[in-house]
């Protein structure tokens, strides 16, 4: 059984922190990882995909990839109220579909 | 505008009752999923399709059914032999690149409430 393991929080950061979200992974043939946000009531959307190891920087976005360690992370930097929201991880599979981690819910406080 | 389009977004069912949630795409995407998340929780599969006339179960399709005739359309059908299926219901599409499940693209949703 293929797992995605993700502390649910809620993680809590004053506004302008950097929030730290952190996803591990069972199927070492994972290759590639999703980060979705997903507002309350709403569906998930992409904000992030990272296929190399290292790190991957989108404006206050910054992915980072560890296959070795079977784990990915999702850094927020100067946070912001508008960021609370539940993060998703999922890695990309190879035929069948992706399979999400249960998500963090991220809070930040004004 | 290139989406996927879910209906209804509010769905009321008596126990007892099938309900068929309805899930279209014009993004030309071969692949079509349906997941389910309930309050706090994370999504979980259900049923996936690949290509026209084949699906296959994701990790809860206990009491679901679907069909795939259509490349755009991918309906999921709530039997009465679903114990507790009040949550709330996402479909998705992918392009599928080099043979992962690439970017999944979602609907708005259904919510679902049995009465």
């Amino acid at each position: 059984q293929k797992e995605v393991e993700q502390n649910s929080g809620p993680l809590s950061v004053p506004e302008g922190a950097i929030a730290s979200l952190n996803c591990t992974y069972s199927d070492r043939g994972s290759q590639s990882f999703f980060w979705y946000r997903q507002y309350s009531g709403k569906s998930p959307e992409l904000i992030m995909f990272i296929y190399s190891n290292g790190d991957k920087e989108d404006g206050r976005f910054t992915a980072q990839l560890n296959k070795a360690s079977q784990y990915v992370s999702l850094l927020i930097r100067d946070s912001q109220p508008s960021d609370s929201a539940t993060y998703l991880c999922a890695p990309n599979q190879a035929g069948t579909a992706l399979i999400f981690g249960k998500g963090t819910t991220l809070s930040v406080s004004s | 505008d290139g989406g996927i389009t879910q209906s209804p977004k509010y769905l009321f069912r008596k126990e007892g009752q099938n309900v068929t949630l309805s899930c279209e795409q014009n993004l030309n995407h071969d692949a079509m999923y349906w997941y389910r998340q309930d309050p706090g929780q994370g999504l979980r599969l259900i049923y996936y399709s690949q290509i026209v006339n084949d699906f296959q179960k994701g990790d809860i399709a206990e009491g679901y059914s679907v069909s795939r005739e259509k490349k755009e359309s991918f309906p999921l059908t709530v039997t009465s032999a679903q114990k507790n299926p009040t949550a709330f219901y996402l479909c998705a599409s992918s392009p599928r690149d080099r043979g992962t499940t690439g970017e999944l693209f979602f609907g708005e949703g259904s919510r679902l409430t049995v009465l």
